[in-house]
């Protein structure tokens, strides 16, 4: 089975660095990605780690530690958009199948003030 | 280039009745996911589908059953629905290979009454 565990809700200023942390346990596992989703709107991806280490994309950084079956995602420079629900997935592979599945967490709402 | 398109994106439905969702993947993606996100939850998966057959499945009753057409669009229906039924249904695209791209629609607000 997969069980993946992140906070719930987190708050943070403006300007200001948020790190969001993620814990998992699953077999088969194939790459970790994390989406941001805004109430009412589709999931939209951020970032992808499939090797240990950080993954940085302008504002927003991902790493992965396998072993540690760990990730988290780190935003800075805070902006009021940022305001979201940030979703971490796992996603696993079906042995003789080039198919994957992403595994959810129940996301973590993050809420930045001015 | 269209994204991931869904219809419809608000339904009312009465314990008991049916509902088919559809869903339009990006224009060049052959596999089809479909995911149920309960308020305040994660997405789960329900079922996926490639080449017009469902190649893996979440755990989710037989009431729920999709199909893929030649043109790679997909519909989810739901049969005997239930009050828990309700929840936002997403539908999410991709590439077949474990590529990162995996693409999500705005999703079906389905409300069971």
């Amino acid at each position: 089975g997969q069980n993946i565990d992140q906070p719930t809700e987190m708050t943070a200023t403006e300007g200001a660095i948020v790190q969001i942390n993620c814990t998992y346990q699953t077999s088969g596992f194939n790459g970790l990605f994390w989406y941001q989703q805004h109430a009412g709107e589709a999931p939209t991806f951020l970032s992808y780690n499939v090797l240990d280490g950080l993954e940085e994309k302008g504002r927003f950084s991902s790493f992965l530690s396998r072993s540690k079956g760990y990730s988290y995602l780190l935003l800075k420079e805070l902006q009021m958009k940022d305001s979201a629900s940030y979703l971490c997935a796992v996603r696993d592979r079906v042995r003789g199948s080039t198919l994957g599945r992403l595994y959810f967490g129940r996301g973590t709402q993050l809420t930045v003030w001015p | 280039d269209a994204g991931v398109t869904q219809s419809p994106t608000h339904l009312i439905k009465t314990r008991g009745q049916q509902v088919t969702l559809r869903c339009s993947p990006k224009s060049g993606h052959d596999t089809v996911s479909w995911y149920q996100q309960a308020l305040g939850q994660g997405p789960q998966f329900i079922f996926q589908y490639y080449e017009e057959e469902e190649r893996q499945r979440g755990n989710f009753p037989d009431r729920f059953s999709g199909h893929q057409f030649p043109n790679y669009s997909s519909e989810l229906n739901v049969n005997a629905l239930l009050l828990g039924d309700s929840a936002l249904y997403l539908c999410a695209s991709s590439l077949s290979g474990l590529s990162r791209g995996y693409t999500f629609g705005s999703g079906t607000r389905l409300t069971v009454v």
